[in-house]
């Protein structure tokens, strides 16, 4: 299976910050990774498909990049309604979800 | 608009077989042969984790951590696919999400998720 390395486990940091997430995957999934955003007691929601297809409705300060290994999911101008769990999820092969990483306000 | 809900007993005991139903409205399960549907689940206090899934109403995949225990299966004719889990331990206490997925595209559509617990 492809293993998803998700970091920082967590982070704080203060609204309008650049907030960054990396997932980097053990084999090369060309641009077959996904963005989840969970906030608890809701449903997982869909931002980022393809590594940087913004899914419909999802607010364009969310973005995502890369490609083969290497991926970054950023939060331009962080907002207090995005406090949550995000997780990459790879597609290439069984859908495995990173670790996920925790955002709080500073 | 696509509408997924899961549903089935929130409470199973040690070593029994855990079934979780997710009932699809709104669409058809086999209308197509680029959707997978899955079951996804967050144990407390954990991240979420794969549990298996269905492609072209025939084929499945699952986690090799539970591959042993796990069955997905589908009827086509309800609209519905199933979850089946056996030999449960408190480990498999979690809540249980089903979704629709698109090959490479991520999952779009999911349900509301059910809790189970495990315990006698």
């Amino acid at each position: 299976d492809i293993q998803l390395t998700q970091s920082p486990p967590s982070l704080s940091a203060s609204v309008g910050d650049r907030v960054t997430i990396t997932c980097h995957a053990s084999h090369d999934i060309k641009n077959h990774l996904n963005w989840y955003q969970h906030k608890p007691g809701r449903v997982p929601l869909l931002l980022i498909y393809g590594a940087s297809y913004l899914e419909s409705g999802v607010p364009p300060r969310f973005s995502g990049r890369g490609s083969g290994t290497s991926f970054t999911f950023t939060i331009n101008s962080l907002q207090p309604e995005d406090i949550a769990t995000y997780y990459c999820q790879q597609s290439d092969d069984v859908p495995l979800f990173g670790g996920g990483t925790k955002v709080e306000i500073k | 608009q696509l509408h997924l809900q899961e549903s089935g007993p929130g409470l199973v005991k040690p070593s029994e077989t855990l079934s979780l139903t997710c009932t699809v409205s709104g669409g058809s399960i086999s209308d197509s042969k680029t959707y997978f549907w899955a079951w996804i689940r967050q144990p407390p206090g954990q991240g979420l984790e794969w549990v298996g899934s269905l492609y072209y109403s025939t084929n499945t995949y699952y986690n090799t951590s539970l591959k042993s225990r796990v069955t997905i299966s589908t009827d086509t004719s309800q609209s519905q696919f199933s979850l089946k889990l056996s030999s449960v331990t408190a480990a498999d206490t979690a809540v249980y999400f089903c979704a629709r997925g698109l090959q490479y595209d991520g999952m779009d559509v999911w349900g509301q998720g059910t809790t189970v617990t495990v315990s006698s």
